[in-house]
């Protein structure tokens, strides 16, 4: 079955320091994966995705991230962590053959100390 | 500006009553869904669609239901039969990526 695990709810950084969120997916086909972020009574914002190539792939707001095929795994890292970096961030994952499904990871919260 | 709007952005409902949200794009994409979002609960699909005229249900579609008439729309009713519809919802489309409206939180009375 497809399915989505971010193994950490909630994580605190201080501002200034590197971030790493988990993300381990189990998928059938060949995965596209994306990053998504949501501020407080919004949508979700794209951050990045990979559908092939380069493993390493950089997003938006200096988030990269890394695809890991023999660990099942799309890790979001971020060098420096600023305030605004603040929210919840999801890991989701779609088929390469099917454009029109996609699963959800339960997301991380982010918390930034001063 | 191409993107997905939704509307109203908040609304409140009293017990009993149907409630339609609303949501456009002008992205041309052929994939629309929606999305309940609790806390704590992630995202969980209502409904989805592929095609105009053509919907399939998601993993929690009780009590909702929806029409895809035109490619630019995909309205959500929130039926009666929704014993605890209060939540945030979201829309979003797609072709090989998934974009999203900014959301609207219905609140029953």
């Amino acid at each position: 079955a497809q399915s989505v695990t971010q193994p950490d709810i909630h994580i605190t950084v201080s501002e200034g320091a590197s971030l790493e969120l988990r993300c381990n997916y189990s998928y059938g086909a060949t995965p596209y994966l994306f990053w998504y972020v949501q501020s407080p009574g919004q949508g979700l914002q794209l951050l990045l995705k990979y559908f092939s190539g380069d493993t390493l792939v950089q997003g938006i707001k200096g988030f990269e991230a890394e695809f890991k095929r023999s660990q099942s795994s799309f890790n979001l890292r971020k060098p420096s962590v600023h305030w605004s970096d603040a929210a919840e961030y999801f890991c989701a994952v779609g088929a390469a053959n099917n454009f029109n499904k996609f699963y959800f990871g339960s997301g991380t919260k982010l918390n930034v100390k001063p | 500006d191409g993107g997905i709007t939704q509307s109203p952005k908040y609304l409140f409902r009293k017990e009993g009553q149907n409630v339609t949200l609303s949501c456009e794009q002008n992205l041309n994409h052929d994939a629309m869904y929606w999305y309940r979002q609790d806390p704590g609960q992630g995202l969980r699909l209502i409904y989805y669609s592929q095609i105009v005229n053509d919907f399939q249900k998601g993993d929690i579609a009780e009590g909702y239901s929806v029409s895809r008439e035109k490619k630019e729309s995909f309205p959500l009713t929130v039926t009666s039969a929704q014993k605890n519809p209060t939540a945030f919802y979201l829309c979003a489309s797609s072709r090989d990526t998934q974009y999203f409206g900014p959301g609207t939180r219905l609140t029953v009375l």
